[in-house]
């Protein structure tokens, strides 16, 4: 099994829309959990980490279930910038973070 | 906001010869990481770096990869002998503290190997 599992997409949403996709992480023992942006060929980005409690971040929500083992994004309003490719990301121990292989959201005019 | 720097940010190289990525890290920042990203897959961990010596590496990090700080600001990747797959995006990030949230990605080294 895969440590990081993401449905690829791509989710093609208007202007406005609400879009949300989850991540599957094989590893229990993960301690802490995050969600980075990558724009087409630069850098990942952090978006936001990824609380217990579930946290806000403006328009974009992350929740974490760790009894299933999966963390969710949601983005509310999506906007034209928003497109890009999200990215699920365990943290497994200080030294190692285990990157997704993505999510990709095209927002349309 | 503060900045990691990869030179160089375009590398051709022949099958077979050494290259060496660089990178500048955020200065306070005491944690340094390559990763690598084939075109097209996922971005995949490398190595990790702190107090001069190896934190972690992955099973791509073989004996054909090296790091070292060899002034106490540039952090380099070496390859020995590269090879056709070794054709990637590589990402040096760095970290402040120890399992740092937030890790602060340079722009990339594409590594083009023919």
């Amino acid at each position: 099994r895969k440590e990081v599992e993401q449905d690829p997409g791509p989710f093609n949403v208007p202007e406005g829309a609400t879009v949300a996709f989850n991540c599957t992480y094989s590893n229990s023992a993960s301690q802490s959990f995050f969600w980075y942006r990558q724009d087409c060929r630069k850098e990942p980005k952090l978006l936001m980490s990824v609380y217990s409690s579930g946290n806000e971040d403006g328009r974009f929500t992350a929740q974490l279930n760790r009894a299933s083992q999966y963390i969710s994004l949601l983005i509310r309003d999506s906007k034209l910038s928003d497109s890009a490719t999200y990215l699920c990301v365990p943290k497994l121990n200080d030294y190692k973070l285990s990157f997704g292989a993505g999510t990709t959201v095209t927002v349309r005019a | 906001e503060p900045e990691v720097t990869q030179t160089p940010s375009h590398q051709v190289t022949q099958m077979g010869q050494e290259v060496i990525l660089r990178c500048v890290p955020i200065s306070n920042h005491l944690y340094f990481y390559w990763y690598r990203q084939i075109l097209g897959q996922k971005v995949e961990f490398l190595v990790s770096f702190y107090n001069n010596e190896i934190s972690e590496k992955s099973e791509i990090f073989d004996d054909q990869f090296s790091v070292e700080r060899p002034d106490g600001s540039n952090f380099t990747l070496k390859i020995r002998s590269t090879k056709l797959e070794d054709s990637a995006m590589y990402f040096c990030a760095t970290a402040r503290d120890r399992g740092g949230e937030k890790l602060f990605f340079g722009s990339g080294t594409q590594l083009s190997v023919l």
